[in-house]
């Protein structure tokens, strides 16, 4: 099991670049999430999606954020236009039922100048 | 809406010297609590769930227990391996979404 593959690990770019993170779940899992951390407000839910389906996106923070699912096993998260407040560590998910513990994946660093 | 507190921020002990963590939750019905563990540079690791008040899990060195209104992590004859990033987060009742709200961490750092 190779658990969540995130890619890119890290990821710099431009003020209004357009920035697209990619994740892919653990195979079986049918929930997938997409969180923020950040230092100063920790761990956020940004969405999240059961059987490739968008369920929750109240956290993303504006519609410069859009995130897709296509199939079972890949999810993008996009941002267009970054902007250098959105420098965080992105976090993608899975879990194989509500109320069980998430497998997170490593992570990718995304910093915008 | 769900809100995490844990306490306290960071916590530097000496190898073998047992302390706890606390994390307090306000939660319209709890569904779940739980631990993870986070090292640098890398994404949380589960640790454990606890769903009803009175439970406890172990393991290693590593002991939850849960009341009504907090959980404490308790960490015996603790080693510098055990050193991270200890998260907590609670999955609530209220509506019908399923996620979880987490605490911002206690940094636990034990030395040789």
């Amino acid at each position: 099991d190779a658990g969540v593959i995130q890619s890119p690990r890290h990821e710099v770019t431009e003020m209004g670049q357009e920035v697209t993170l990619r994740c892919k779940p653990i195979s079986g899992h049918d929930y997938l999430f997409w969180y923020r951390q950040t230092m100063m407000r920790g761990l956020e839910l940004l969405i999240y999606f059961n059987n490739n389906v968008p369920i929750d996106d109240s956290g993303m923070p504006e519609d410069r954020f859009s995130a897709k699912m296509p199939n079972a096993s890949f999810s993008t998260l996009k941002i267009q236009p970054s902007e250098p407040r959105d420098s965080a560590v992105y976090f993608c998910a899975s879990s194989p039922d509500r109320g069980l513990g998430y497998t997170f994946g490593s992570g990718t660093r995304l910093t915008v100048v | 809406e769900d809100q995490v507190t844990q306490s306290p921020e960071a916590l530097r002990l000496q190898e073998g010297e047992s302390s706890s963590l606390n994390c307090s939750y306000t939660v319209s019905g709890l569904r779940g609590l739980f631990w993870y563990r986070q090292d640098p540079g890398k994404g949380p690791e589960f640790l454990f769930t606890l769903y009803s008040a009175g439970e406890e899990k172990e393991k290693e060195r590593l002991k939850a227990t849960l009341t009504k209104k907090e959980s404490f992590l308790h960490i015996t004859a603790p080693k510098p391996e055990d050193s991270a990033t200890y998260l907590c987060a609670v999955h609530g009742s209220g509506g019908s979404n399923y996620k979880l709200t987490f605490g911002k961490g206690t940094l636990l750092t034990v030395n040789p």
